[in-house]
């Protein structure tokens, strides 16, 4: 079975420094990824995805992630937090029905001044 | 503008009281789903349609209903709500099924209260 794990309930960083939210996933075959963004009383919005392309996937807003195999791994990283990245994440698995959305638990990411 | 719309955004009702929550999306998509927001769960999903009249149960169908008679629309029905129904609720939609796993999209959420 798939499932996914994001490894962070919360993570507090200060304006400009980097972002490092952790996810690993389990699958028995080759997974579709996603990260996707939820503002406060918001929906949710995709920040990028990973399809047995490039490992290392760019994303919108200055985010990426990179897919690591050996690492069964997913974490989504941005060089600079500004404040407007404060939001929950969720990082998402595709389950072997091709359009099934497995969601981590969320991570939660405070951005101070 | 392509959107997934949701009505009402915010339901408080009582228990047992039948309701529905509408689903409609101007994209011609053929995939639409249902997922309810807990906090500390992430998302689950409670319904999935793959096309006008097919439907199948998600993680959490208890308590649900769903029908696809259009491809635009995907009510989620309510039949007698109960006090744990309370949460969050979002309808996504996808393109078609040669696409593959994709982009879902969202609509904004309709919080809902069973007291």
């Amino acid at each position: 079975a798939q499932s996914v794990t994001q490894l962070d309930s919360h993570v507090s960083v200060s304006e400009g420094t980097p972002v490092l939210l952790r996810c690993n996933y389990s699958s028995s075959y080759s997974p579709s990824l996603f990260w996707y963004v939820q503002h406060p009383n918001k929906g949710l919005q995709l920040l990028l995805k990973y399809t047995s392309a490039a490992t290392l996937v760019k994303g919108i807003n200055g985010f990426e992630a990179e897919f690591k195999k050996s690492e069964t791994s997913f974490h989504l990283t941005k060089p600079s937090a500004h404040m407007s990245d404060a939001a929950e994440y969720f990082c998402v698995v595709s389950g072997i029905s091709s359009y099934k959305l497995i969601f981590g638990s969320g991570t939660r990411l405070l951005v101070r001044p | 503008e392509a959107q997934v719309t949701q009505n009402p955004r915010y339901l408080i009702t009582v228990t047992g009281k039948k309701l529905t929550v509408t689903c409609s999306q101007n994209m011609n998509h053929e995939y639409m789903s249902w997922y309810r927001q807990d906090p500390g769960l992430g998302l689950r999903q409670i319904y999935y349609s793959m096309n006008v009249e097919v439907t199948d149960k998600g993680d959490v169908p208890e308590g649900y209903k769903v029908s696809r008679k259009e491809k635009r629309n995907f009510p989620l029905i309510l039949e007698s709500p109960s006090p744990n129904q309370t949460s969050l609720y979002f309808c996504a939609s996808s393109p078609g099924l040669a696409t593959g796993p994709d982009t879902q999209y969202f609509g904004p959420g309709t919080r809902l209260t069973v007291l």
